[in-house]
C-alpha cells in the first residue's frame, strides 16, 4: 500500500508569511508525528497527535508553530511569520500504537 | 531526560568491508526500544534494525547487526560486506516502551562507502 506522503516536496517562501505543510498517513495509522531537521542535523520532535487524545505539542518551539488532524487522517503544520531560522526539512511519520514509525519523504522548507 | 549522543559526525569504509558506528544513550526507564535509522540523500528514513531492551540477544538484520551493552548504554551498529548503496546518513534513536510518543534521535553519523 501507499507509504506516508507529505506535500509539497520544497517550499520557498519569504520571512515573514505563514507556511502550511501537509502529510497524508498510512491508512489506519492511529499516531502521527512531525518532525524538524535542521541542516546536518537529527531530529527534533515537534508534535504527536493519537487518536482523538489531546496531541502532545511539548516539541512546539514556539506558539508561531501550530498543527492540526482531521480524525485520523491527514494533518497540516502551520508556521506563522516564518523567519530564517525555521528553514529546514520537515518529517511525518505515522504508526500503529507502539509500533514502528514510518516516515514521508519530507517537505524542505526555506526562509529567505 | 533522555538523550542520544553519536559521536561521530563523519566516517567512510571501503567497499566489502565492515564498519562499525557508535550509539550512547542516557534514560532513567528500564524499558525502552533501540534504533538505527538511515537517511539516504532521498531524505526517506528508513528503519535498519530495532532492538528491545529486555532482550540480551543482539538484534541482526542481514548484514547488520547492533551490540548492545545495556549497562554501559551503548548500542552500536556493525555494517558487514559494506555496499555503495550504504553510503546515508546513520541516526541512532531511543523510545520508551509503553509510550506511543517521540522518538529521540542523536545527531547522526554520515557514512560514506568507497568503491
Amino acid at each position: 500500500g501507499a507509504g506516508v506522503s507529505q506535500s509539497p516536496s520544497n517550499k520557498v517562501t519569504e520571512k515573514g508569511k505563514d507556511v502550511e505543510l501537509r502529510c497524508d498517513p498510512i491508512s489506519g495509522h492511529t499516531a502521527l508525528y512531525w518532525y524538524r531537521q535542521r541542516l546536518g542535523q537529527g531530529l527534533e520532535f515537534l508534535i504527536y497527535f493519537q487518536g482523538n487524545s489531546a496531541p502532545d505539542k511539548s516539541g512546539l518551539p514556539s506558539d508561531r508553530f501550530s498543527a492540526e488532524r482531521t480524525g485520523e487522517s491527514v494533518s497540516t503544520l502551520t508556521i506563522q511569520r516564518t523567519q530564517q531560522e525555521d528553514s529546514a526539512v520537515y518529517l511525518c511519520a505515522s504508526s500503529l500504537p507502539g509500533d514502528e514509525q514510518f516516515f514521508g519523504p519530507g517537505t524542505r522548507l526555506t526562509v529567505l | 531526560a533522555q538523550t542520544v549522543t553519536q559521536s561521530q559526525p563523519e566516517m567512510s569504509v571501503q567497499e566489502a568491508e565492515t564498519v562499525t558506528l557508535s550509539c550512547t544513550y542516557d534514560t532513567s526507564e528500564s524499558n525502552y526500544y533501540l534504533f538505527w535509522y538511515k537517511q539516504p540523500p532521498s531524505r526517506q528514513m528508513i528503519l535498519v534494525i530495532r532492538q528491545e531492551a529486555y532482550k540480551q540477544q543482539n538484534a541482526t538484520e542481514n548484514r547488520f547487526s547492533v551490540n548492545f551493552q545495556k549497562a554501559a548504554k551503548s548500542f552500536s551498529l556493525k555494517i558487514s560486506d559494506s555496499q555503495l548503496g550504504d553510503t546515508a546518513m546513520y541516526f541512532c534513536a531511543l523510545f520508551k516502551a509503553g509510550n506511543t510518543g517521540k522518538l529521540i534521535f542523536g545527531q547522526g553519523t554520515t557514512l560514506q562507502v568507497k568503491p
